[in-house]
């Protein structure tokens, strides 16, 4: 079963505004982490923000903020006044399990977006 | 500050050629994740190895193996190339009870 999932295939926005992409997750562990990534058309992949399940406050980091709806399984990305270098594909992961030497990361199928002048 | 270092950047190689792909982590970071990502897809987990022992196996072929050495580095091999190998090939690290994963820059593999 899909455990990430990101609805969002393709998103536009125009430079300055804000934009949420959705992801949306599935797990009966009690304690996990989620994380999105950036990964811009060179390929490498980069750290955003991450989310504990106990955390108690959204995490925020510069113009990235998380959205977590713990209930509804959803830690959607938003990124506030958007700026060109921002077009990439983005990724929503989850470690399941608190921390561990041994719980790897699942990804979604990420959302690929393009920040319009 | 020290990130994770791949090598080697880009690999192009025939089919049924074998191919070394080599990850050094951050130093001390004792855990280690070998990920594909195939064009246009997620990445999708291989194997992890935690204080030089496998530690999680995921879609990983036969075909391919993999290892962490006393120094932490890892290796992953792969032979009998086939087409569908060509990908970008992640290593990522992480310190035990850390929430952090650091990925390397990634190896492309072409098999042509």
């Amino acid at each position: 079963a899909q455990k990430i999932t990101q609805t969002q295939p393709g998103m536009f926005v125009q430079e300055k505004e804000a934009v949420t992409l959705d992801c949306t997750y599935d797990t009966s562990d009690p304690s996990y982490g989620l994380f999105w990534y950036k990964q811009p058309s060179s390929g490498e992949m980069i750290f955003l923000i991450y989310q504990g399940s106990y955390d108690q406050q959204n995490a925020t980091e510069g113009r990235y903020s998380l959205n977590f709806q713990k209930a509804r399984k959803s830690a959607n990305l938003v990124i506030s006044a958007s700026q060109l270098g921002d077009s990439a594909m983005y990724f929503c992961a989850m470690r399941e399990g608190y921390g561990g030497a041994t719980n790897k990361l699942i990804f979604g199928t990420g959302t690929l977006l393009a920040v319009q002048p | 500050a020290a990130g994770v270092i791949q090598s080697p950047r880009h690999l192009i190689k025939e089919k049924r050629e074998t191919a070394t792909l080599k990850c050094y982590p951050i130093p001390r970071h004792d855990t280690v994740y070998w990920y594909q990502q195939g064009p246009g897809q997620d990445p999708q987990f291989l194997i992890s190895f935690y204080e030089k022992m496998q530690s999680d196996k995921g879609s990983i072929p036969d075909r391919f193996s993999a290892q962490q050495f006393s120094d932490y580095h890892s290796e992953l091999n792969m032979s009998s190339l086939e087409l569908g190998d060509s990908a970008l090939y992640f290593c990522a690290c992480s310190i035990g009870e850390n929430y952090g994963y650091t990925f390397g820059s990634g190896t492309r593999l072409t098999v042509v």
